[in-house]
């Protein structure tokens, strides 16, 4: 079936630490990825995506690289703020599906000053 | 004014009530989600409809039912809550299947 996979949380690093957090999928068929961002108390919110094999989504300092031949799409920040305090979902989305997306199970993030 | 709404925010409900969560949106899209969060599980899909006549079951409908009213409006009822229906429900959008889903601010449910 087609399922993501991620590291579990709280992580926990203090600011301008660098930031990775894993994800990893299993799909039948070639899914878009995807990094969703939820903010105390906000719903979710699009952080980057990446539609085909090796594409690199980015946005506000987060990138991450669409590997096929790993099924990973880790999420990765240089130096991280407080403000990047939240919960992160990787998600896929396959074509045939009608926009259904999988969702890994979160990962929450606690940045300290 | 959020572009998805939910209504409402915090519900609190006995075990056997009925309860609707609704859902409404101002992005003018045909296609709209429920989904509920729970911690360590992230969202699952429970329904979802790509316009007003056309309603499908995701992956936990059990205990759920959906009406569509209109393109703009989606509610998801609970015919008798139940403790283990706990958990922050998230109403989401997408104009077709390949664009980006927004989703509203959630609505946390506590069945006691």
């Amino acid at each position: 079936g087609n399922s993501v996979t991620q590291m579990e949380g709280p992580v926990t690093l203090s600011e301008e630490a660098f930031l990775t957090i894993n994800c990893t999928y299993t799909a039948t068929g070639y899914p878009s990825l995807f990094w969703y961002v939820q903010y105390p108390g906000e719903g979710l919110q699009l952080l980057l995506k990446a539609t085909k094999a090796d594409d690199k989504g980015s946005n506000k300092g987060f990138e991450a690289t669409y590997r096929k031949e790993t099924t990973s799409f880790h999420l990765e920040k240089g130096s991280v703020q407080v403000s990047d305090s939240a919960v992160y979902f990787c998600a896929l989305r396959l074509s045939n599906q009608g926009g259904k997306l999988i969702f890994g199970q979160g990962t929450e993030l606690s940045v300290k000053p | 004014d959020a572009d998805v709404t939910q209504t409402p925010r915090n519900r609190i409900t006995k075990t056997g009530k009925r309860i609707m969560l609704e859902c409404s949106q101002t992005k003018g899209h045909d296609r709209m989600y429920w989904y509920r969060q729970d911690p360590g599980l992230g969202l699952r899909l429970i329904y979802y409809s790509f316009d007003v006549k056309d309603i499908n079951k995701g992956e936990i409908s059990d205990g759920y039912s959906v009406s569509r009213q209109a393109q703009a409006k989606f509610s998801l009822s609970l015919e008798s809550a139940i403790p283990n229906q706990t958990a922050l429900y998230f109403c989401a959008t997408s104009e077709t299947q390949n664009t980006e889903a927004f989703f509203g601010q959630g609505t946390r449910l506590t069945v006691v």
